[in-house]
């Protein structure tokens, strides 16, 4: 079955650099993504890494895969306090379902 | 602004009332979706129409009915309600069933409280 797993809580300080992690269990997942939510607002997509990749950088993102473990990280350098939100990491089959299994989210605070 | 717009954003409900939430996309997309996100549990997905047509029902109570008149607008209709169906409401919309690069576009929510 599907299944996607992360840590609840993190919390950093300003400046310093966050990794959110997540493990998913269907292998045959194509896509993952990160969302991001902030208080009283729908999810943003942040990022997404297709299955044949190892890392996908996009200005203070970095996604690493770990195809063979099924880990996922988020990597956020210069973390802001405008980056405290909670974060989820979702996968997508390559058959089956039609949309997104999310995980639980994690949430991030950076405090000053 | 994601061009995903749902409304209302709070609703409280008894649970006998009968109420609709509306969610509309501006974005051109052919795939609607209905999502419940509540403390406890991650988001689930509870509806998703392709083209107007229902392609997934991930065995929702039939106390949640989902309408989809066109691909720009989705609707839950919602009637006896329990308590534990108080969370928050996810639409979101696609520019063909997700996957790949056509990921998914999430509107605001509609926070629902059953009394």
């Amino acid at each position: 079955g599907e299944d996607v797993e992360q840590s609840l809580f993190l919390s950093v300080r300003e400046g310093d650099s966050s990794v959110i992690n997540c493990t998913y269990t269907d292998s045959s997942s194509t896509y993952l993504y990160w969302y991001k939510q902030e208080p009283g607002a729908g999810l943003q997509l942040l990022t997404y890494i297709f299955s044949n990749m190892d890392m996908k950088q996009d200005q203070r993102l970095t996604v690493l895969l770990n195809k063979k473990d099924k880990h996922l990280s988020l990597r956020i350098a210069d973390t802001q306090t405008g980056d405290s939100a909670i974060y989820f990491c979702a996968e997508i089959p390559y058959t089956g379902r039609r949309a997104l299994t999310f995980g639980s989210g994690t949430r991030l605070q950076v405090q000053p | 602004e994601t061009g995903v717009t749902q409304t209302p954003r709070h609703l409280v409900m008894g649970m006998t009332n009968k109420k609709s939430l509306k969610c509309e996309q501006h974005l051109g997309h052919n795939a609607m979706y209905w999502y419940k996100q509540s403390a406890k549990k991650p988001l689930e997905l509870m509806f998703v129409y392709s083209l107007e047509e229902r392609v997934e029902n991930n065995s929702v109570p039939s106390r949640f009915s989902p309408e989809c008149p066109n691909s720009s607008h989705l609707f839950l209709h919602l009637h006896t309600l329990q308590p534990e169906d108080s969370a928050l409401y996810l639409c979101a919309s696609s520019r063909q069933l997700a996957g790949g690069t056509d990921t998914q576009y999430f509107g605001p929510g509609t926070r629902l409280t059953v009394l």
